[in-house]
């Protein structure tokens, strides 16, 4: 399969501990990267393979994995984090092509 | 600290060939794939295709029949061309990095994109 499927929304209050999931066959062999991208910039990577965080990216952003399921959580989410977050990994066809998820519109109350 | 630095027209009119340029500035090109991915207004992520140092490619089937992906590993640069575009491709499109790795323990693949360019508004319009 090629697909990864994201919740389109989710909203977190200040503070809190937030999910967002990221579901595909591909995840099976594929760990799952995660990007946060604000209004009109480009997208920065924040997880990368089992649960790695670029330099700069604080230490509330963990990834996960389990079965079909990539999990990107913020724990004690801040106003900042408010942004479109979008999982990616390739597709296990075996023709090695990039799939993205649709993106998950995160919202800090 | 790698860098990405791309440029290309941003107006185009119906049934032209879109043409970007990514320099890579500050590291290595071999050993990685070169990537461009495009994101129409208000749209998530589109991979259009990759490229990497010896110019063996990989392209979205959605797109391969107008895409083409090439290198010039002597200024460390990639470009883009698609051609016949429509109104459909109107998009920020974007030069990125991508990392392919392999956990042995787990025995799962990974890659990620990393870093990204600063993006190009490309508008077909008539």
């Amino acid at each position: 399969s090629s697909e990864l499927t994201q919740d389109p929304a989710v909203s977190v209050a200040l503070g809190q501990t937030v999910r967002i999931t990221c579901q595909g066959d591909s995840l099976r062999s594929y760990y799952a990267s995660w990007y946060q991208q604000k209004p009109g910039q480009a997208p920065v990577l924040v997880i990368y393979g089992k649960n790695n965080r670029p330099s700069g990216i604080p230490d509330r952003f963990s990834g996960s994995s389990s079965g079909n399921t990539a999990s990107l959580t913020i724990t004690g989410a801040q106003a900042e984090d408010e942004a479109d977050y979008y999982c990616n990994s390739r597709d296990s066809s075996g023709n090695h092509h990039v799939v993205f998820g649709g993106g998950t519109k995160l919202t800090v109350l | 600290q790698v860098q990405l630095q791309q440029w290309g027209a941003g107006l185009l009119k119906p049934s032209e060939t879109l043409s970007l340029t990514c320099a890579v500035y500050g590291g290595s090109f071999s050993g990685y794939y070169w990537s461009w991915i495009r994101q129409p207004p208000g749209k998530g992520l589109e991979w259009i295709g990759e490229i990497n140092h010896s110019g063996s490619t990989n392209y979205n089937p959605s797109l391969k029949s107008r895409v083409t992906i090439s290198v010039d590993t002597s200024k460390n640069q990639f470009s883009l061309k698609l051609s016949s575009v429509t109104a459909a491709d109107t998009a920020v499109y974007y030069c990125a990095r991508g990392v392919p790795d392999y956990d042995f323990w787990s025995g799962y693949f990974l890659d990620w994109f990393d870093p990204w360019g600063q993006g190009t508004l490309v508008t077909v319009s008539s």
